[in-house]
């Protein structure tokens, strides 16, 4: 069984500090992991994955995120938050490629929030 | 860059009436997905389709079915809106396991 738990519903940054969403997943398998972004009243964006090659993976807009085995999380970041940022962020867990894309899961999304 | 066109960006229907919403992606994907996204309940999968022909229940099919006649292009179908299908429909593709790529949404009013 597969779950995914995005540890705060809300986060304050203010432009230019820091950014980090935290991600904890429980899968029975070696899963592939995700991060996307959605902006108000679009699609969901694709930020970066993680497949089982490195364990830092770097995705668009400056964002990265660290797959840690022993801990079970899968945290994004960015060393600083641009206005451009504010949205909310989803991290999703889903089986290894290969064996079946159909039950991914989604976090119930973080919500970022940029203050000037 | 994959893209997946989703039919209208905004629609409004009348209780009963039967709704369309189409998907179409460019990547040749295996994979499509419907989504539905509500305040507070995040994204729920409706249905999924792995190939041509082939569709799979998701977790809220109540209400809605699908069509997939050709590769890149999976429609759903709400036979008879009801105001609580009022929604975010998100559609998705993606390759075999490795991530899905969305559409714009569609924000439907069910009146």
């Amino acid at each position: 069984a597969q779950s995914v738990t995005q540890l705060d519903s809300h986060v304050s940054v203010s432009e230019g500090t820091p950014v980090l969403l935290r991600c904890n997943y429980s899968s029975s398998y070696s899963p592939s992991l995700f991060w996307y972004v959605q902006h108000p009243n679009k699609g969901l964006q694709l930020l970066l994955k993680y497949t089982s090659a490195a364990t830092l993976v770097k995705g668009i807009n400056g964002f990265e995120a660290e797959f840690k085995k022993s801990e079970t999380s899968f945290h994004l970041t960015k060393p600083s938050a641009h206005m451009s940022d504010a949205a909310e962020y989803f991290c999703v867990v889903s089986p290894p490629a290969g064996t079946g894309g159909f039950k991914t899961i989604f976090g119930a999304g973080t919500r970022l929030f940029v203050k000037a | 860059d994959v893209k997946v066109t989703q039919s209208s960006r905004y629609l409004v229907k009348r209780t009963g009436e039967k709704v369309f919403l189409e998907c179409v992606q460019d990547m040749d994907h295996e994979n499509m997905f419907w989504y539905r996204q509500d305040p507070g309940l995040g994204l729920r999968l409706i249905y999924f389709s792995y190939d041509v022909k082939m569709k799979e229940k998701g977790d809220i099919p109540e209400g809605y079915s699908v069509s997939r006649e050709k590769k890149e292009r999976f429609s759903l179908i709400l036979e008879s809106a009801s105001t609580n299908q009022t929604s975010m429909y998100l559609c998705a593709s993606s390759p075999q396991g490795f991530g899905q790529y969305f559409g714009p949404g569609t924000r439907l009013t069910v009146t």
